[in-house]
């Protein structure tokens, strides 16, 4: 049983372009958090998506950011028209429901703009 | 804003030595508490999850309680060794929030 994959492991992106992480949840998982870090920060919260909804997107800039979790096929972030800024660790958990059972973190995302 | 606090931010200890941290969260409308350790270059992996007030927990050399009355955590480490050396992570989860609230972690090094 796969632990949550993501990828790629690392990206570099020139500012302006667009990035698209992804994150497959463990097998049988519905729930996906998607998390930020930042140098010398802990994890930050930006959005919990279930199949097919967004539940809390709380956490999430309201501009260039967006997240999916759709159907088929693992859960998307899509950063658009990337800034320096932006450059940090991206993570994904997922867990098999609400927060009373753990959730299983996926390797992350190292995001570079340049 | 959810506020999650960890202390100390580093400690350092020598093999063998036992030591302890603390977080602390809101004491309203609990609905869990989450350890986490996390090694360098690894992805956080969950020590244990905690819903109930006095709950105590344990995994091997490792501990915890809590107290939701008071909004306190305290993780323990009995006899720390080299390969304990991690960031330790502690998530609340607030009844009626839909997301896992981290504190900044405890970044423990044992020294052989």
């Amino acid at each position: 049983n796969a632990g949550v994959m993501q990828n790629p492991r690392h990206l570099v992106r020139r500012r302006g372009q667009e990035a698209r992480l992804r994150c497959s949840p463990m097998k049988g998982h519905s729930h996906v958090y998607w998390y930020r870090q930042l140098p010398e920060e802990g994890l930050k919260f930006m959005v919990y998506l279930q199949k097919e909804n967004i539940i809390d997107e709380s956490g999430m800039p309201k501009e260039r950011f967006s997240a999916e979790f759709p159907k088929e096929g693992p859960s998307i972030l899509r950063i658009q028209q990337v800034v320096r800024g932006d450059s940090a660790a991206y993570f994904c958990a997922s867990s098999l429901g609400q927060m009373n059972t753990e959730a299983f973190f996926g390797q992350g995302t190292r995001l570079t703009v340049v | 804003i959810l506020n999650v606090e960890q202390s100390p931010q580093s400690l350092h200890v020598q093999e063998g030595d036992s030591t302890n941290f603390t977080c602390s969260f809101p004491s309203s409308n609990f609905y869990a508490l989450h350890w986490y350790r996390w090694e360098t270059a690894k992805s956080p992996e969950a020590l244990f999850v905690m819903t109930l007030n006095g709950d105590e927990k344990k995994k091997g050399r490792i501990s915890a309680t809590l107290n939701t009355k008071e909004g306190y955590s305290y993780l323990y480490i009995k006899g720390s060794q080299p390969e304990d050396s991690a960031t330790y992570l502690c998530a609340f989860y607030q009844g009626g929030s839909e997301k896992l609230v981290f504190g900044k972690g405890t970044k423990l090094t044992v020294n052989p």
